[in-house]
């Protein structure tokens, strides 16, 4: 089964880098997956799409301080330089024939 | 600039039936695929059913919760996608975002690259 695995809240400092984690399950680790940002009230928002390889092309706007990266059947986001908009909801989403998959996402809170 | 606006939104007794419209414009619709996902109150997202182009037949998957009691639809003509949901329950009460697939990097299935605002569906009596 085709499940995605988030920590639910992280915190970092103002200025300071975070890397969130979003697992894939066993026999999925070659998965491609996308990050998206909810911020608070709004609809989400595209981050990026992440490759296996690391590869990774972003969404429109999304600022260079968004990066991803990858490691066996982890798939990484970080975000450096925070700012206190980067205070969000976010959630990794992966696919297979017929059907979309959300991780339960990541509240991530700038000190 | 790429635009999706979900409207349609209400408040619906349990066993009723409510549609919802999402309108597109900055791409062209018939390219794309389209999704719709919810979030109840308070929780994480969730895929609720896609529908695929024409060029690739058309057809729709949906999520095991709703499957058989929502339909998904489109009109090219008009860039509209729809969202019928029959048989309600109070666990489909939730925001429904409209969202595309394949226009990030053309033809690139598999993941939302624009999402709309939300329009807010209520299921009580």
């Amino acid at each position: 089964q085709l499940v995605l695995t988030q920590s639910p809240s992280a915190s970092a400092s103002l200025g300071a880098s975070v890397k969130l984690t979003c697992t894939l399950s066993s026999g999925h680790s070659t998965y491609a997956i996308a990050w998206h940002q909810q911020q608070p009230g709004k609809g989400p928002r595209y981050l990026m799409k992440l490759n296996s390889d690391g590869s990774h092309n972003k969404g429109d706007g999304i600022p260079d301080r968004f990066s991803g990266s990858s490691s066996g059947a982890e798939r990484y986001l970080t975000i450096s330089s925070l700012q206190s908009e980067d205070e969000a909801d976010y959630y990794c989403q992966t696919w297979n024939t017929g059907i979309r998959v959300f991780g339960g996402g990541t509240k991530l809170t700038v000190l | 600039e790429v635009q999706v606006v979900e409207s349609g939104g209400d408040l619906v007794k349990p066993g009723g039936s409510l549609r919802l419209s999402c309108a597109a414009s900055g791409f062209t619709f018939s390219h794309a695929w389209m999704s719709w996902v919810r979030q109840a109150p308070g929780k994480g997202l969730e895929w609720v059913g896609l529908i695929k182009r024409k060029t690739d037949g058309g057809t729709t998957d949906y999520a095991a919760p709703v499957k058989g009691r929502f339909t998904i639809s489109r009109d090219d003509s008009k860039n509209t996608v729809y969202l019928q949901m029959n048989s309600m329950k109070t666990e489909d009460t939730a925001v429904y975002y409209c969202t595309t697939e394949g226009l990030a990097v053309a033809g690139d299935w598999g993941y939302f690259d624009y999402w709309g605002q939300g329009a807010l569906v209520t299921v009580s009596s």
